[in-house]
């Protein structure tokens, strides 16, 4: 298996532009999570779905971030309008299921807002 | 918040000793994991201990779990220049979701 694929790898853009992250989770895994590390904060969870649904999104700073699954294979974080300060590293990770199973991490995207 | 805290932040050690990391967190959990993260790289799960488990091995990693002093250690023996990395202890409560610390940054010297 590739593992988990996401796309862009590096991204940049300037404030007030729509930002479109995907990830392609790893086959048969039934959870993804969407993640944002930066030196500040850390590893955060944004958002994580499981059979495609949304289960928990509390970690999605606000309005202008949205998270889709249409389907078990692909997956989307739009941010718009972007801010400098989502200036971040965006992780996706899958895993067989939630609940505490090991998560396989994608690459990550690096985005950078101007 | 159950979020682990990683200590020490940073560790610097020659190749060929150990290196122990710690990690400590405030409420009850389920299990607790370990992961791995190399400059410029997504995570890479290393280990995972349940609540009802004191000890784990896996090659030259050993993690302990105490849960009454709700705190963790991963000991990694025998330590190579490629072991140099972030490492983050992540821990799930009740409500499934990982929570990770801040994560801890080790150097190994050739």
């Amino acid at each position: 298996d590739a593992g988990v694929i996401q796309s862009p790898r590096h991204e940049v853009t300037e404030m007030g532009q729509e930002v479109t992250l995907r990830c392609k989770p790893i086959s048969g895994h039934n959870s993804l999570f969407w993640y944002r590390q930066t030196m500040m904060r850390g590893l955060e969870l944004l958002i994580y779905f499981n059979n495609n649904v949304p289960i928990d999104d509390s970690g999605m700073p606000e309005d202008r971030f949205s998270a889709k699954m249409p389907n078990a294979s692909f997956s989307t974080l739009k941010i718009q309008p972007s801010e400098p300060r989502d200036s971040a590293v965006y992780f996706c990770a899958s895993s067989f299921l939630a609940g505490g199973y090991e998560q396989y991490f994608g690459p990550g995207t690096r985005l950078t807002v101007t | 918040s159950q979020q682990g805290e990683e200590d020490p932040q940073a560790l610097s050690i020659q190749e060929g000793e150990n290196a122990t990391m710690n990690c400590s967190y405030k409420t009850s959990i389920n299990n607790l994991q370990w992961y791995r993260q190399n400059s410029g790289r997504g995570l890479v799960h290393l280990i995972l201990i349940r609540s009802n488990e004191r000890e784990k091995h896996s090659g030259r990693l050993r993690v302990t779990l105490d849960t009454s002093k709700k705190s963790s250690s991963l000991l990694i023996t025998a330590s190579r220049a490629a072991d140099t990395a972030s490492y983050f202890c992540a821990t799930t409560g009740a409500n499934s979701k990982l929570t990770f610390g801040k994560g801890i940054t080790l150097s190994v010297r050739p």
